[in-house]
């Protein structure tokens, strides 16, 4: 069965402190592992896209990294404003309409 | 990418009365998507809005209860009806570009009493 799983649940960091958030995914031929960030009360907002194996994306102090059994969503000197519900989602090749998600990692950042 | 808006961005709802939630994307996507996310909890599925057609509903949710228009490529509509307040949530328009990336909406958060 698909299943993607995040981990941890909830992590709260000093500002400055760096750390790695995981996705690690059982699918039926991957077409794209994707992050969010979502914010209390609002939509998910889109991050990154990841389709292959070796594949690293960067944004600001976020740099998304894929492999062929998880992804890393790794946060350098976060700030407080970094806080928020990060998401991860999977493709897969047999079903086009679904994307399959994950319940996120919860991040705190403290000033 | 996509920019999607919709309206209302919340309500406050009477039990037995019915929510119409507007979706409008800034281009023409391929397809559309309704999500509901409990709080605290990840995004659910609703249904595939297809254009000019039907909705494709997900195994739990019905067209009685969560009828879905969408009459061109960038505007749909989410109607909740004969609310209770298990419907309370908050309900995610979405829309996928050529590529794969799907796009999400404000949300529009309903509490139904």
């Amino acid at each position: 069965e698909d299943q993607v799983t995040q981990s941890p649940e909830a992590l709260r960091l000093q500002e400055g402190e760096s750390s790695s958030l995981n996705c690690s995914y059982t699918v039926s031929g991957l077409r794209g592992l994707f992050w969010y960030r979502q914010d209390p009360g609002k939509g998910p907002e889109f991050l990154f896209t990841l389709y292959s194996a070796g594949e690293e994306k960067e944004k600001e102090r976020l740099k998304a990294t894929l492999t062929k059994k998880e992804s890393f969503l790794h946060i350098t000197a976060p700030k407080p404003e970094d806080s928020a519900t990060y998401l991860c989602a999977v493709h897969n090749a047999g079903n086009n309409r679904k994307l399959i998600w994950g319940l996120g990692t919860s991040l705190a950042v403290n000033p | 990418s996509a920019v999607i808006s919709q309206k209302p961005s919340r309500d406050i709802c009477q039990r037995g009365t019915s929510l119409t939630i507007q979706c409008q994307v800034d281009s023409q996507v391929t397809m559309m998507f309704w999500y509901r996310q409990q709080p605290g909890q990840s995004l659910t599925l609703i249904a595939t809005a297809n254009q000019g057609s039907e909705a494709t509903y997900e195994s739990g949710f019905v067209i009685d209860k969560f009828p879905i228009s969408r009459p061109n490529l960038t505007f749909s509509t989410l109607t909740v009806s004969n609310m209770s307040p298990e419907d309370s949530s908050i309900y995610l328009c979405s829309a996928r570009t050529g590529q794969e990336t799907q796009y999400f909406g404000p949300g529009t958060r309903l509490l139904v009493l």
